[in-house]
């Protein structure tokens, strides 16, 4: 059980294009999502938490404007990458906590995003 | 916010050797703390994790991990490695109210046949 699974795995876009990733909880409700940004070589960054039906809150320095989160159901939330730059190319990651609270969180496979 | 430090980012070994990967915290209240493990091409999932109680805390696979509170530590252990343990290894810590999960920078460990 508690299986998250985000879509696209891999996606290229061009300059100044839009992505939207998805994070999907398949067998169980999620009130809270979380989306993290890898570079390479490094830790995963926490750049927002997802609530169901309310405002992402966002960490100091990410761009809400740029990265905007909807979580508009408790199985699904989305992250759309705006007017992408090459320097937005990274490894996202949702994960997943389930209603009533968990003591750890699932993780999405993950989406490679390209901007060329 | 919670600052977690991994001090080895790339660690090779043999078989049957043992293995200790290093992890330190930031912060002084009380955490949750936990290591991941991410395969090659799959998601992170859950070696163990401590919330309270005995700070020696056994997960899968023959991993363990123990807590010293006056040192903002816990380091992963493994007696004796195998191949299939090669992957990278993520130590992560929330606060007492499960939220956020902060991520260490990773050690990637290779385990020679």
């Amino acid at each position: 059980g508690a299986v998250v699974s985000q879509h696209p795995s891999r996606v290229i876009c061009k300059s100044g294009t839009s992505v939207k990733i998805e994070c999907r909880s398949l067998d169980f409700q999620a009130t809270t999502m979380f989306w993290y940004r890898q570079f390479p070589k490094q830790s995963l960054m926490l750049m927002a938490t997802s609530n169901e039906g309310s405002k992402a809150t966002y960490e100091q320095g990410v761009e809400k404007d740029k990265f905007l989160i909807n979580h508009a159901s408790l199985t699904l939330s989305t992250l759309t990458v705006t007017s992408a730059h090459p320097e937005d190319s990274s490894f996202y990651i949702c994960s997943a906590q389930r209603v009533g609270g968990d003591t750890e969180a699932f993780f999405g496979q993950g989406t490679r995003l390209t901007v060329v | 916010a919670q600052s977690v430090s991994q001090h080895n980012h790339h660690v090779i070994l043999s078989e049957a050797a043992s293995l200790e990967l290093g992890c330190n915290y930031s912060y002084g209240g009380t955490v949750n703390l936990f290591w991941y493990v991410q395969y090659p091409g799959q998601h992170l999932q859950l070696l163990l994790k401590y919330f309270s109680g005995d700070p020696l805390v056994k997960g899968i696979k023959g991993f363990e991990a123990e807590f010293i509170k006056s040192k903002f530590s816990f380091n992963l252990r493994k007696p004796s490695v195998q191949w299939s343990d090669t992957a990278e290894y993520f130590c992560a810590v929330t606060e007492y109210n499960f939220n956020k999960f902060y991520f260490g920078s990773g050690t990637k460990l290779n385990v020679k046949p």
